[in-house]
């Protein structure tokens, strides 16, 4: 049981280049989600998904594109990178969507936009 | 909206010292409350939570309790090892929130020195 994974664990772009960070998990999570870190501000939500063919936006979805064609995976676009979008990235995933459920957290994509 | 605001860092504590990291909440309804810690290098991990008011997490020597009259959450350990350094997230979600997200605090930093 892997859990959440990650890929790439480090990445550099230049500005206006596109990407695609991976996520998955093998727990059979319903709940799945994007989080930004970025230094004195915690983590802020950019997507998520309640399931398969469901996503929706977050808090700081500008920029950034999300699918779920599956229940495993979750990929996030960047679809012309900017230096603003340099953080680092977590992926989480849940049982469901009770307010109880714990989020696991994947290991996290560090992204460096020249 | 939801919020969490937590004591700011960085705290540099001596092995065995008492630690208190202060987190206070503003939210409707009836959040659950977690305490997520990152080691460096690594993704978040659960610490310990609380669904309801005055549950009490425990784990790994840390505990907080759920205080609804103060909407309070602060985390505490009696005695600090050096593995111990990492930095801490306090974070809410809201049941009655439609994007299930976890609100987070701005993290402190705490660094044990042996």
């Amino acid at each position: 049981n892997a859990g959440v994974t990650q890929t790439p664990k480090f990445q550099v772009l230049k500005t206006g280049q596109s990407m695609t960070l991976q996520c998955a998990q093998d727990m059979n999570h319903e709940y799945m989600s994007w989080y930004r870190q970025d230094p004195g501000m915690g983590l802020r939500l950019i997507h998520y998904s309640v399931g398969a063919g469901i996503t929706d936006q977050g808090e700081v979805p500008n920029g950034y594109n999300v699918s779920r064609s599956t229940t495993e995976d979750f990929p996030l676009r960047l679809l012309s990178a900017a230096p603003s979008q340099t953080s680092v990235y977590f992926c989480a995933s849940s049982p469901g969507t009770g307010g109880q459920e714990t989020q696991y957290f994947g290991p996290g994509t560090r992204l460096l936009v020249l | 909206g939801d919020s969490v605001t937590q004591m700011e860092g960085p705290v540099t504590l001596s092995e065995e010292a008492f630690l208190t990291i202060n987190c206070t909440y503003t939210a409707t309804g009836y959040p659950s409350l977690f305490w997520y810690v990152q080691y460096p290098g690594e993704g978040l991990q659960l610490l310990l939570k609380a669904t309801k008011a005055d549950d009490k997490g425990s784990n790994k020597g840390f505990e907080a309790t759920y205080r609804k009259e103060t909407t309070s959450f602060h985390l505490e350990k009696g005695s600090v090892q050096v593995s111990d350094s990492a930095v801490y997230f306090c974070a809410l979600r809201n049941r009655g929130s439609n994007d299930y997200k976890l609100s987070f605090g701005a993290g402190t930093t705490v660094t044990v020195r042996a």
